[in-house]
């Protein structure tokens, strides 16, 4: 089991341009999750996904960020346009099945600097 | 809402001795109650978890027990290392309502000294 995988894993880019972070969850899981970690917020949760469907994007910032998931195996988080605020490390995380009790598994982030 | 609440770090202490990281809870419904840890550079790890009243969680020489009656999720552990220097989160997931995303609090840190 090779865990959450994200990349890349820092990502420095400037003001305006596309961002895009990539996740491929831990094979059999059906929940991916898309997190957002700052020092003034702490984690946040930015969207989820069932079976590749996006179940609740309510944490999602703006509309400049989106997400999608084309199949089991592969998620991607897009920013365009970047700003300096959105300067976060960004986790991905599944799970197996989604009732109260079930443990995320993280993968170990995107450091995404944005001057 | 769903919430939870964590002391504030950092926490510094000499190696063995006693930890408590105080967690209190406030949610609908019957949640299950998580401790996540994250070291240097990673993302968080489950640490332990309990899934209902009175149920105790333990892993790695930590515990934490599930009190309804004070909504709280304290972590202990008695004799700690320098290798459990990391950040603490305590976390909830409400079975009922809250759906499958869990709540995180802010996270305390803790540092621990030869």
């Amino acid at each position: 089991d090779a865990g959450v995988i994200q990349s890349p894993r820092h990502e420095v880019t400037e003001m305006g341009q596309e961002v895009t972070l990539r996740c491929k969850p831990i094979s059999g899981h059906d929940y991916l999750f898309w997190y957002r970690q700052t020092m003034m917020r702490g984690l946040e949760l930015l969207i989820y996904f069932n079976n590749n469907v996006p179940i609740d994007d309510s944490g999602m910032p703006e509309d400049r960020f989106s997400a999608k998931m084309p199949n089991a195996s592969f998620s991607t988080l897009k920013i365009q346009p970047s700003e300096p605020r959105d300067s976060a490390v960004y986790f991905c995380a599944s799970s197996s099945w989604g009732l109260g009790n079930s443990p995320l598994h993280f993968g170990n982030g995107t450091r995404l600097t944005v001057t | 809402g769903n919430s939870v609440t964590q002391m504030e770090g950092p926490v510094t202490l000499s190696e063995e001795a006693f930890l408590t990281i105080n967690c209190t809870y406030t949610a609908t419904g019957y949640p299950s109650l998580f401790w996540y840890v994250q070291y240097p550079g990673e993302g968080l790890q489950l640490l332990l978890k309990a899934t209902k009243a009175d149920d105790k969680g333990s892993n790695k020489g930590f515990e934490a027990t599930y009190r309804k009656e004070t909504t709280s999720f304290h972590l202990e552990k008695g004799s700690v290392q320098v290798s459990d220097s990391a950040v603490y989160f305590c976390a909830l997931s409400a079975v009922r309502g809250g759906g499958n995303k869990l709540t995180f609090g802010t996270g305390t840190q803790l540092k621990v000294e030869l």
